[in-house]
């Protein structure tokens, strides 16, 4: 069965630092699609970055990257040069199967990133 | 702004009753999604549905039900309502197929109390 694992329930950053946040996944499918939520105090759910399980690139979308080892079913999300703005809560998720118009999301329980001023 | 609705923000209610929560996806997609978000349980993925048919289902509850309508909306409709049902309900939605569009816009959520 597919799982996502979040080993780091909250962690403490300086703010201007670079922050890795730890995403594991198991599947036993070969397509599947990784992607990062932030969820700020206020409730919403903002998606982030995405990175398909055949993309040989790691996914960038501006201060955010996605460190993507497929051997070891990671899938870290980077954020460079932290901003207090990114103090929220961050899920990882995984969908499969990645092409198909079935299929759900499941999420890991979650980081709780707060940025210090 | 992602683009998807829900209405209402904030509903609270008293066990036993019946609540529908609405949502709109964003234009041009087909996949509405259903989650419930608790403390203890987490995001849980309950439903999915694409161009009006039901695609795939989670741990949904059988006091729980959705649809899709020609429009496209989709309601979650909670019966029987019970304590352990007060969370925060995202409806989220996709573009069909391929790539990165399948990434799935959650709407702002619904938040039900249940008292």
């Amino acid at each position: 069965a597919q799982k996502i694992t979040q080993t780091q329930p909250g962690m403490f950053v300086q703010e201007k630092e670079a922050v890795t946040l730890d995403c594991t996944y198991d599947t036993s499918d070969q397509s599947y699609g990784l992607f990062w939520y932030k969820q700020p105090s206020s409730g919403e759910m903002i998606f982030l970055i995405y990175q398909g399980s055949y993309d040989e690139q790691n996914a960038t979308e501006g201060r955010y990257s996605l460190n993507f080892q497929k051997a070891r079913k990671s899938a870290n999300l980077v954020i460079s040069a932290s901003q207090l703005g990114d103090s929220a809560m961050y899920f990882c998720a995984m969908r499969e199967p990645q092409y198909s118009s079935a299929s759900k999301i499941i999420f890991g329980s979650g980081t709780r990133l707060s940025i210090r001023p | 702004d992602s683009g998807v609705t829900q209405t209402p923000k904030h509903l609270i209610t008293a066990t036993g009753q019946r609540v529908t929560l609405r949502c709109s996806p964003r234009s041009g997609d087909l996949s509405v999604y259903w989650y419930q978000q608790s403390l203890d349980q987490g995001l849980q993925f309950l439903i999915q549905y694409y161009n009006g048919e039901e695609r795939a289902k989670g741990n949904i509850l059988e006091r729980f039900s959705a649809q899709q309508f020609p429009d496209l909306h989709s309601e979650l409709n909670l019966s029987s309502l019970e304590l352990g049902d007060s969370a925060l309900y995202f409806c989220a939605s996709s573009a069909p197929l391929g790539g990165a569009e399948d990434t799935q816009y959650f709407g702002p959520g619904t938040r039900l109390t249940v008292l």
